[in-house]
């Protein structure tokens, strides 16, 4: 299984939207609603904060959006805050299996 | 809360096995709702799915790692482990254990803060 493809970097300054793009295949992304993302910050755990595609865990803000379209899976920050500052993984489901992207720094300009 | 911590050595000499533990704390690893995952982070090189255990002992396997890999559950202990043999430097990485929830996508709902392990003589 290869790991799953996203920008190395995207930036935006505060208040603006900023959105990663996380590409696959038919065999993970494209065949299955099971992406997540997954915040981190240095030092700490990775955090879920999208599952299934698009749903948000109690407690993450609804600044933090996903979709999906094809083998391709984004998730979308709206209203960039200094805060959002981390290292954004997706990853996808296969039924048995599980495979990350190779992360997308996010900067706050 | 739920809180998992692993444990085990720092440094594994190459050719060994590499073995760690994950203590479950505030639930029960033999909820049905849930599997138990190991997942590795090398520096700069993101995260990599090792793989995860059904309290039954039904396991899934990275099949790049499948063949010098064994997970395996305790649920009297509330814990569960991994061992890796024939370590290489490759191996070297910070290794977290985690919560797979069923009910939200198979996604990683909790994590541990993660323990290193290098590989070296």
């Amino acid at each position: 299984q290869s790991a799953l493809t996203q920008p190395a970097s995207v930036s935006g300054s505060p208040g603006q939207s900023i959105t990663i793009s996380c590409t696959g295949t038919s065999s993970d992304v494209g065949g299955y609603n099971y992406v997540s993302w997954y915040q981190q910050h240095p030092g700490k755990a990775p955090k879920l904060m999208i599952y299934d595609v698009s749903e948000r865990p109690s407690g993450v803000s609804s600044r933090f959006s996903g979709s999906k379209s094809d083998n391709t899976a984004s998730l979308t920050i709206s209203g960039l805050q200094a805060e959002d500052e981390a290292d954004y993984y997706c990853s996808s489901y296969t039924g048995s299996s599980t495979v990350f992207g190779g992360g997308t720094k996010v900067t706050v300009l | 809360q739920l809180q998992l911590q692993e444990s085990g050595p720092g440094l594994v000499k190459p050719s060994e096995t590499l073995s760690l533990t994950c203590n479950v704390s505030g639930g029960f690893i033999d909820s049905s709702s849930y599997y138990w995952g190991w997942i590795r982070q090398t520096p700069g090189k993101g995260l990599d799915w090792i793989g995860s255990i059904y309290y039954t002992g039904s396991t899934y396997y990275n099949p790049s790692l499948k063949s010098r890999l064994t997970i395996s559950v305790d649920t009297s202990q509330n814990h569960f482990s991994l061992r890796l043999s024939s370590v290489t430097a490759a191996d070297t990485s910070l290794y977290h254990c985690a919560r797979q929830d069923i009910l939200t996508g198979y996604s990683y709902t909790n994590w541990g803060p993660g323990i290193l392990v290098t590989v070296s003589s």
